[in-house]
């Protein structure tokens, strides 16, 4: 399997405009989560999806971002206006089953934002 | 709530040496406890993981007990080399309350000297 995938690996966008990331998740797993890392905040959940509906996205900043998953196979992370403070790496993970048991998130190469 | 806490770092470790970064958990259920590892400009991969008390979890010379008493999972390695050099991050998923979120620490970076 190839992994979990991502698109674009690097995005370089100007303020106020709007921006679009993709996520492939493994084969077959029903869990897919994003995140954001910066130095000062570490690594933050921002929503998980289970079988393609949303479960928790209490922690999406506000409402410039958005998430959807459409199908199986597919999930997007969009920020719009986008902002300088929205620079981050974005990381798009999947597992198969609940991770309360034990079972692994898989993650993706992550998307490295930057907002100038 | 939970929450996990991590040594402070950066870590830096000459080859050969003992590794040990600590980490403790607060949980109000029964978590299942792992690590994780970030290397440079990649995502973050299982490391090693228990899912019960005084379950030893080991991967890649590393190990980590789930020590339920003091609520510990301290990661150790008897010899780290080089390519050891990543961000260790210590997690937790609570059973009971989080659903199917992981709660991370804020991870520790480790540099090994060659």
């Amino acid at each position: 399997d190839a992994g979990v995938i991502q698109s674009p690996r690097h995005e370089v966008t100007e303020m106020g405009q709007e921006v679009t990331l993709r996520c492939k998740p493994i084969s077959g797993h029903d869990y897919l989560f994003w995140y954001r890392q910066t130095m000062m905040r570490g690594l933050e959940l921002l929503i998980y999806f289970n079988n393609n509906v949303p479960i928790d996205d209490s922690g999406m900043p506000e409402d410039r971002f958005s998430a959807k998953m459409p199908n199986a196979s597919f999930s997007t992370l969009k920020i719009q206006p986008s902002e300088p403070r929205d620079s981050a790496v974005y990381f798009c993970a999947s597992s198969l089953g609940t991770v309360r048991y034990g079972n692994e998130q898989f993650f993706g190469p992550g998307t490295r934002l930057t907002v100038l | 709530g939970n929450s996990v806490t991590q040594m402070e770092g950066p870590v830096t470790l000459s080859e050969e040496a003992f590794l040990t970064i600590n980490c403790t958990y607060t949980a109000t259920g029964y978590p299942s406890l792992f690590w994780y590892v970030q290397y440079p400009g990649e995502g973050l991969q299982l490391l090693l993981k228990a899912t019960k008390a005084d379950d030893k979890g080991s991967n890649k010379g590393f190990e980590a007990t789930y020590r339920k008493e003091t609520t510990s999972f301290h990661l150790e390695k008897g010899s780290v080399q080089v390519s050891d050099s990543a961000v260790y991050f210590c997690a937790l998923s609570d059973r009971e309350t989080s659903g199917s979120r992981l709660t991370f620490g804020e991870g520790t970076q480790l540099t090994v000297n060659p």
